[in-house]
């Protein structure tokens, strides 16, 4: 158990576009997901912690306005890149919170993101 | 944001060597945990400690929580190929909380 998918694996777009990256648990309802954004032959930098119902808390240096997070379900939380650019292009990857170990993360696949 | 300081930060060796890898903190928390990653792919978790001075073991892999709650290690014992990858490791303060990553250290296995 403990299964956390991410959809696209990969995409590109154009720069100035919206890219929208879904992330699910599939076998647990996670009340708290985390997203993470990690560049090339560097660690993961938490963007943001995402909660079912509510608004989502951002870490300093990232733009609430650019990177929409959204928390609908318990199984679900989305981020959209709003308005990509070049310096945009990275791996984002989730995590969520519960499952057998209910306060362990665990981490989704990956979305590589890649702004032209 | 806040990182922690992870050594070495890569190491070569030889199939069947051991490794150890350690992690230190300026601030205290309450569980460690050691992840890899596969390239391309989502960190998977290896090891959780959560008590001060635990040390634990899965299959090959030794972990320890430091005495101070600002350090941890990662032993592997008898390195074989699937071993390869980045590890890092990763503080939390509390069990919802969100996690601070190590720097990562990436072990490549020498043929």
């Amino acid at each position: 158990g403990a299964v956390v998918s991410q959809h696209p694996s990969r995409v590109i777009c154009k720069s100035g576009t919206s890219v929208k990256i879904e992330c699910r648990s599939l076998d647990f309802q996670a009340t708290t997901m985390f997203w993470y954004r990690q560049f090339p032959k560097q660690s993961l930098m938490l963007m943001a912690t995402s909660n079912e119902g509510s608004k989502a808390t951002y870490e300093q240096g990232v733009e609430k306005d650019k990177f929409l997070i959204n928390h609908a379900s318990l199984t679900l939380s989305t981020l959209t890149v709003t308005s990509a650019h070049p310096e945009d292009s990275s791996f984002y990857i989730c995590s969520a919170v519960g499952g057998r170990l209910k306060d362990t993360q665990y981490f989704g696949p990956g979305t590589r993101l890649t702004v032209l | 944001g806040q990182q922690l300081n992870q050594s070495p930060q890569s190491m070569f060796i030889q199939e069947g060597e051991d490794v150890s890898m350690n992690c230190t903190s300026s601030s205290i928390f309450n569980t460690w945990l050691w992840y890899k990653q596969d390239p391309g792919e989502g960190p998977v978790l290896l090891i959780a400690l959560y008590k001060a001075g635990e040390l634990t073991s899965n299959g090959r892999l030794t972990a320890q929580f430091g005495i101070t709650r600002k350090d941890s290690f990662l032993n592997i014992s008898a390195s074989i190929p699937s071993d390869v990858g980045i590890y890092f490791c990763a503080g939390q303060s509390g069990g919802n909380e969100k996690l601070t990553f190590g720097t990562g250290t990436r072990l490549t296995i020498i043929p």
